[in-house]
């Protein structure tokens, strides 16, 4: 069966650093992504990690570890317009084939 | 270049009629995704098409659903006889040849009643 976990809720300070932590059991891998979705919104790519270890894209980190089935996105100097639905997404086969979506991450920033 | 479009943002069909969803992909992408997001869940694949091509429809239910991408105009997802459990947030993804990553619409969101 094909699973991804990550915490429905987490709450962090304007200023402060986030971690969103994911973790996946998928018949096959071939990629992870990240999305944030504001709400009633359409998800926006963030972030696309096919090999292990580190990519970072300005206040935005996304990681790896294959080995592990596992992935966290870390958002530093938080800001208010942070506060969205961040989405871990596993694609298990082909190079374009569809996506596997966690139910997402709900992260309030606090002034 | 616009972005994907969906049309309509909004739908609502009373139980029995048929929801048509439209969606235009990005200019020069060949491949389109619709997904469904019911409130409090993750988004769920339902279809993958090329142009006048189906390529993977594991996630779409077996009755009342279709979709197609023909050769002019857009992707059309199709629901037959709607129930008040097909309610939820359909949305269209797109991207080019040989890229990973997929570009979202604003999605649609269908009310049935």
């Amino acid at each position: 069966g094909q699973n991804i976990d990550q915490p429905t809720e987490m709450t962090a300070t304007e200023g402060a650093i986030v971690q969103i932590n994911c973790t996946y059991q998928t018949s096959g891998f071939n990629g992870l992504f990240w999305y944030q979705q504001h709400a009633g919104e359409a998800p926006t790519f963030l972030s696309y990690n096919v090999l292990d270890g580190l990519e970072e894209k300005g206040r935005f980190s996304s990681f790896l570890s294959r080995s592990k089935g596992y992935s966290y996105l870390l958002l530093k100097e938080l800001q208010m317009k942070d506060s969205a639905s961040y989405l871990c997404a596993v694609r298990v086969r082909g190079s374009q084939g569809n996506l596997i979506f966690g139910k997402g991450t709900k992260l309030s920033v606090k002034p | 270049n616009a972005g994907v479009m969906q049309n309509p943002r909004h739908l609502v069909r009373r139980r029995g009629q048929e929801a048509r969803l439209r969606c235009s992909p990005m200019k020069g992408h060949s491949h389109v995704y619709w997904y469904r997001q019911l409130p409090e869940e993750g988004l769920k694949f339902m279809v993958y098409l090329q142009k006048e091509n189906i390529i993977d429809e594991s996630g779409m239910p077996k009755e009342r659903f279709s979709a197609e991408f023909p050769k002019e105009g857009p992707s059309i997802l199709r629901i037959q006889q709607v129930v008040r459990g097909d309610s939820a947030a359909y949305f269209c993804a797109s991207s080019p040849q040989g890229s990973a990553e997929a570009f979202f619409g604003q999605g649609t969101r269908l009310t049935v009643v």
